[in-house]
């Protein structure tokens, strides 16, 4: 049971360049949210979803897309990245429920450079 | 605006004495509140969640408490161990929202 796992774990990118953030979860969650951590904030919620199918804005969410594959797999694109978008992103899940409610699972991370 | 503040932002304290790390917040509603434990290099792992009705929570060695009318949390250590360097979380939950605290920093020294 490896829980949630993200790829890749590092990526350095050029301004303009596109690329596509992997997550998935093996514990038949329902609900999964893509964040990302800068230094000196909090983490803020880009992305989630609360059923395959679906998928909603969050606090941040402008220069990105989702997609949820399937019930296991979110992944986020960055259709031209920008140096702004340097950050590490986090992967979550959690099972069914209120997607706000109740302990959410999180991989990793991304750690993302765009120069 | 809704905020997490929580203090101090780092802490040093040598292995085997305990700890208190502080939230405050002005989330509004509450419905939740949440301390993580983030290693350097991973992501957060949950250590409590509490609703409005719970005023304690342990888990092992940490304990969370919570005060809804003041608006305060804290999250005790005790009889720290090295393993517990990593940053701490605190995370308010509405309905419709989670608000990420920026942690605080401990380091467990020798």
């Amino acid at each position: 049971n490896a829980g949630v796992t993200q790829t890749p774990k590092f990526q350095v990118l050029k301004t303009g360049q596109s690329m596509t953030l992997q997550c998935a979860q093996d514990m038949n969650h329902n609900s999964m949210y893509w964040y990302r951590q800068d230094p000196g904030m909090g983490l803020r919620l880009i992305y989630y979803s609360a059923s395959e199918g679906t998928t909603d804005k969050g606090e941040v969410p402008n220069g990105y897309n989702v997609s949820r594959l399937n019930k296991r797999e979110f992944s986020l694109r960055l259709e031209s990245a920008a140096p702004s978008q340097t950050s590490v992103y986090f992967c979550a899940s959690r099972d069914q429920g209120a997607p706000y409610m109740g302990e959410q699972f999180f991989g990793p991370g991304t750690r993302l450079t765009v120069l | 605006k809704n905020q997490v503040e929580q203090s101090p932002q780092s802490l040093i304290i040598l292995e085997g004495k305990n700890c208190t790390l502080q939230c405050n917040y002005t989330v509004s509603p509450f419905s939740n509140l949440r301390w993580y434990k983030q290693d350097t290099g991973r992501g957060p792992v949950s250590l409590t969640i509490m609703t409005f009705s719970e005023n304690t929570k342990s888990n092992g060695r940490y304990t969370a408490t919570l005060d809804a009318d003041t608006k305060q949390s804290s999250l005790h250590i005790t009889a720290s161990q090295l393993s517990d360097s990593a940053s701490y979380i605190c995370v308010v939950g509405t309905a419709s929202k989670l608000t990420f605290g920026t942690g605080t920093r401990l380091q467990v020294t020798l």
